[in-house]
């Protein structure tokens, strides 16, 4: 099974500062890496797919970059909105997993 | 649009059965792989099982396997999974979503194992 392992488990982050979030594979997965951001009792909602592709409606604040075993979610310029919990999920091989998530809190 | 909508959440006893359905709408529905995701109240997501656009290929996780079924009717644009056994543990939100991107997810439905 391949496991993912994001970091910081949690940061706090004041408006228009720029976050960025890791995600490591630990084998090679190619780009089959996905980002998606959870609200409070909503349901996740995909923001960048295989690895560095926007996903359609998402905000230009959002990108990824990365292949292989490192992966970067980058938010430039942070809005309130964007508090919310934030996975990576991998589609390289069966099972298919997520990473544990990370908390984005706004000061 | 594009709309995933899961039910037949509920409250069962340990080792009991529930049949969860997602009712897919606004897309090809025989076209795209659907699989299902749970997340634990207050936990992370966990990857479930998967099923084939045409229901050929199944796939499940290890802590499923042997008493989860994933199935599909393509007629009528629905997504099923027949729960057997259940654990304290299967206790979560089931999403069903979209296409090996996740790129819809529906609502969710709560199923609860608890005695």
């Amino acid at each position: 099974e391949i496991v993912l392992t994001q970091s910081p488990d949690f940061q706090s982050v004041t408006p228009k500062e720029k976050v960025t979030i890791t995600c490591r594979a630990s084998q090679s997965i190619g780009s089959s890496l996905h980002w998606y951001q959870q609200k409070p009792d909503q349901s996740p909602k995909l923001l960048i797919k295989y690895a560095s592709q926007s996903f359609s409606g998402v905000p230009s604040r959002f990108s990824g970059s990365g292949s292989g075993t490192d992966f970067t979610l980058t938010i430039d310029s942070l809005e309130p909105e964007d508090a919310a919990t934030y996975y990576c999920h991998q589609s390289s091989s069966l099972p298919y997993t997520f990473g544990q998530g990370t908390k984005l809190e706004i000061k | 649009q594009v709309q995933l909508v899961e039910s037949g959440g509920g409250v069962v006893q340990p080792g009991g059965s529930l049949r969860l359905s997602c009712a897919a709408s606004g897309f090809t529905f025989n076209s795209y792989t659907i699989h299902w995701v749970r997340q634990a109240p207050g936990k992370g997501l966990e990857w479930v099982a998967a099923i084939s656009y045409d229901g050929s290929n199944k796939y499940y996780a290890d802590s499923v396997k042997g008493r989860f079924t994933i199935s599909r009717d393509n007629s009528k644009n629905r997504l099923f999974l027949q729960m057997n056994n259940l654990r304290a543990e299967d206790t979560a939100v089931y999403y069903c979503a979209r296409d090996y991107v996740h790129d819809r997810w529906g609502q969710g439905t709560l199923v609860t194992v608890s005695s």
